[in-house]
């Protein structure tokens, strides 16, 4: 079985500070795939990243950045220099193929002008 | 607008009764997707069509939930005799080959069930 965890439900920050989201994973598959999704208030979930489980290397892209720690399971996701705009619901998920994701039950950040 | 899109966005109706939601997927994608998700929970996947053909559902589809995509193009979700418990936003999504894994999802339709 498949299971992500995201322990924060929600966080709150001042703009520009930096917050990091959690996500902590379990899976008996060699391979799988990691994701972070974005949830805006519209509802549409947007795709943020994938990352295979043989691809530790940290990526940064803009202002985002993930963490992938096979050895404590761990795929973090740090926003640096929050913004309004980044105000929504971010989810992890976790998939043995590309289709059938599971998702961790989301973290709320609201980012404070 | 060339995004997944989705028909209705809302829908109300009394337990029993039938509803049907319709996804229209981004043009050129081959894989169409259905989730559903619950207030404060991530979207669970339901199941996956690969043109016409529905390659997997969940168990979370139960008989009275039915999929179709015929000639792999637009896609209906079903649900008959709906229960309260079957109020969530339905979500659909679609991709192209993947490459990078990316999902498109729609904005989704909000089943509430009285």
């Amino acid at each position: 079985a498949q299971k992500v965890t995201q322990a924060q439900t929600e966080i709150s920050v001042v703009e520009k500070e930096d917050v990091t989201l959690d996500c902590v994973y379990e899976t008996r598959d060699t391979t799988y795939y990691l994701f972070w999704y974005k949830q805006p208030p519209s509802g549409e979930l947007v795709f943020l990243i994938r990352r295979n489980s043989f691809d530790e290397q940290n990526e940064i892209s803009g202002r985002y950045s993930w963490n992938f720690q096979k050895s404590t399971s761990s795929f973090n996701f740090t926003i640096t220099a929050s913004q309004v705009v980044d105000s929504a619901v971010y989810f992890c998920a976790l998939s043995k193929n590309d289709y059938k994701l599971s998702f961790g039950a989301g973290t709320t950040v609201t980012v404070r002008a | 607008d060339t995004g997944v899109s989705q028909d209705p966005r809302h829908k109300i109706t009394k337990r029993g009764q039938n509803v049907t939601f319709r996804c229209d997927p981004i043009s050129e994608h081959n894989r169409l997707y259905w989730y559903r998700q619950t207030l404060g929970q991530g979207p669970e996947f339901l199941t996956y069509f690969q043109n016409e053909a529905q390659l997997e559902k969940s168990r979370l589809l139960s008989d009275r939930f039915s999929a179709e995509r015929p000639k792999g193009s637009f896609s209906t979700l079903e649900i008959q005799r709906t229960e309260q418990g079957d109020s969530a936003m339905y979500l659909c999504a679609s991709s192209a080959r993947a490459i990078t894994g990316e999902l498109f999802f729609g904005e989704g339709s909000r089943l509430t069930v009285l």
